[in-house]
């Protein structure tokens, strides 16, 4: 089956620096989704990619479908103390069908 | 609006009891899911309902029964649950188009706790 290797696993990070993190996949995916989720609530969509190469920003977080479809990118700037939480990749190949999550990234922010 | 309402938020059950999760969506969307996820981990795929038929079932035990009584309305039934079922359940929407894709959204969640 499809797999999604989301790195890294989890981030320190101090208040005001960028963060980076990525997903890969062994096959080809037609939309690619960021959601943020917070402690006891659910996934909250940040940026939804559907054509590679496209490249798309939500306030201070750019977005990026890969050339390949194979891989996608998320970089927040000028990180905040509410930027904390897990982040997930996830891929799709059509609507009604399932979504392949990667593992999550946990980020913290030290103020 | 994008909003999926989930109730209740919390819920305590026996092995021995029966109990429903509900979900409900105003978006138009055709497409809902149904989610189980455990602390720190993804959201795994339950149940998914295409034009309130079953589409997808992810070989999930018959102790989970789902429903979709309308194009807004998903249920979950649960009945002689494990403890090992606690988990957080996740209800989904999208809109539903063949051949595109489009984003989920996703319900706050029922946190279950199975005694």
């Amino acid at each position: 089956g499809q797999q999604l290797n989301q790195s890294p696993q989890s981030m320190f990070i101090q208040e005001g620096e960028d963060v980076s993190m990525n997903c890969t996949s062994s096959s080809i995916f037609n939309t690619w989704l960021w959601y943020k989720q917070d402690p006891g609530e659910g996934p909250v969509l940040l940026i939804a990619l559907y054509k590679a190469g496209e490249l798309t920003s939500n306030g201070r977080l750019t977005a990026q479908f890969g050339i390949t479809r194979k891989d996608s990118f998320l970089n927040i700037s000028a990180s905040i103390p509410s930027d904390v939480g897990i982040y997930f990749c996830a891929g799709q190949l059509s609507s009604g069908s399932r979504l392949t999550f990667g593992e999550g990234t946990q980020l913290t922010v030290n103020p | 609006d994008t909003e999926v309402t989930q109730t209740p938020k919390h819920l305590v059950m026996g092995m021995t009891n029966k109990k429903s999760l509900k979900c409900e969506q105003h978006m138009g969307h055709r497409a809902m899911y149904w989610y189980k996820q455990k602390a720190k981990k993804p959201p795994e795929l339950m149940f998914v309902y295409s034009y309130e038929k079953l589409s997808i079932n992810e070989s999930v035990p018959s102790r989970f029964s789902p429903e979709c009584p309308n194009s807004s309305l998903l249920n979950l039934h649960l009945h002689a649950l494990q403890p090992e079922d606690s988990a957080l359940y996740l209800c989904a929407s999208s809109p539903l188009v063949a051949g595109a894709s489009y984003e989920q959204y996703f319900g706050p969640g029922t946190r279950l706790t199975v005694t």
